[in-house]
């Protein structure tokens, strides 16, 4: 089955320093995200990402973070000035064009990301 | 809102012991239901789903039913393998916002021999 690719795996930083963190999508999907998981809580929405435009984007990602698809392949997450409070897995996903509600994600194997 | 209320971990299972792994939501609209497992080093994969009340998803001995008047997804399978330990999403996707899936907090299963 086709894949997910996200780098890195893990991913240490100093509060206050930006982070990019990448991934590369199915290739004929149309619809990105990015979800992160906190050590012990939910598994969050971020942000989605259709037609080289955000389409939702939740109350967490606010002017600190950005999603871009720099080169019709990547997808990335970038946080400006990272915080503690930043430091979680980060999943990135896509989805094939339909955009059913029964339609499954592909999810990467994330990025952990430590803010010191 | 719409959200996923799972079964606290982490869970751990000698070989061939019965699973079950509970899960409850709230939605506005007509959810699907999602079971994700994530192996170790790995990224979420479906498990399986369910589109509609009544509906049984199931895979690789795993299995869950959409019951709408309890508002649950409870996953289970008869005999647990050590291959099986893993960490187990529930989630929902809901016709009113069709673009997100809303995941509970993963339960950790560990097989033991």
């Amino acid at each position: 089955e086709p894949e997910v690719t996200q780098t890195p795996s893990h991913q240490v930083t100093q509060m206050g320093q930006e982070v990019i963190l990448r991934c590369v999508p199915i290739s004929n999907h149309l619809y990105f995200y990015w979800y992160r998981q906190i050590l012990g809580q939910k598994v969050e929405f971020l942000v989605s990402f259709y037609n080289n435009e955000i389409s939702e984007k939740s109350e967490i990602f606010d002017d600190q973070f950005s999603v871009e698809r720099p080169d019709g392949s990547n997808f990335t997450l970038k946080i400006r000035s990272t915080k503690l409070e930043d430091s979680a897995m980060y999943f990135c996903a896509s989805r094939p064009q339909t955009v059913q509600s029964n339609e499954k994600l592909f999810f990467g194997s994330g990025t952990q990301l430590s803010v010191l | 809102g719409d959200s996923v209320t799972q079964m606290e971990g982490p869970v751990t299972l000698s070989e061939e012991a019965f699973l079950t792994i509970n899960c409850t939501y709230t939605a506005t609209g007509y959810p699907s239901l999602f079971w994700y497992v994530q192996y170790p080093g790995e990224g979420l994969q479906l498990l399986l789903k369910a589109t509609k009340a009544d509906d049984k998803g199931s895979n690789k001995g795993f299995e869950a039913t959409y019951r709408k008047e309890t508002t649950s997804f409870h996953l289970e399978k008869g005999s647990v393998q050590v291959s099986d330990s893993a960490v187990y999403f529930c989630a929902l996707s809901d016709t009113n916002t069709g673009n997100q899936f809303y995941f509970g907090t993963g339960t950790s299963l560990t097989v033991i021999p």
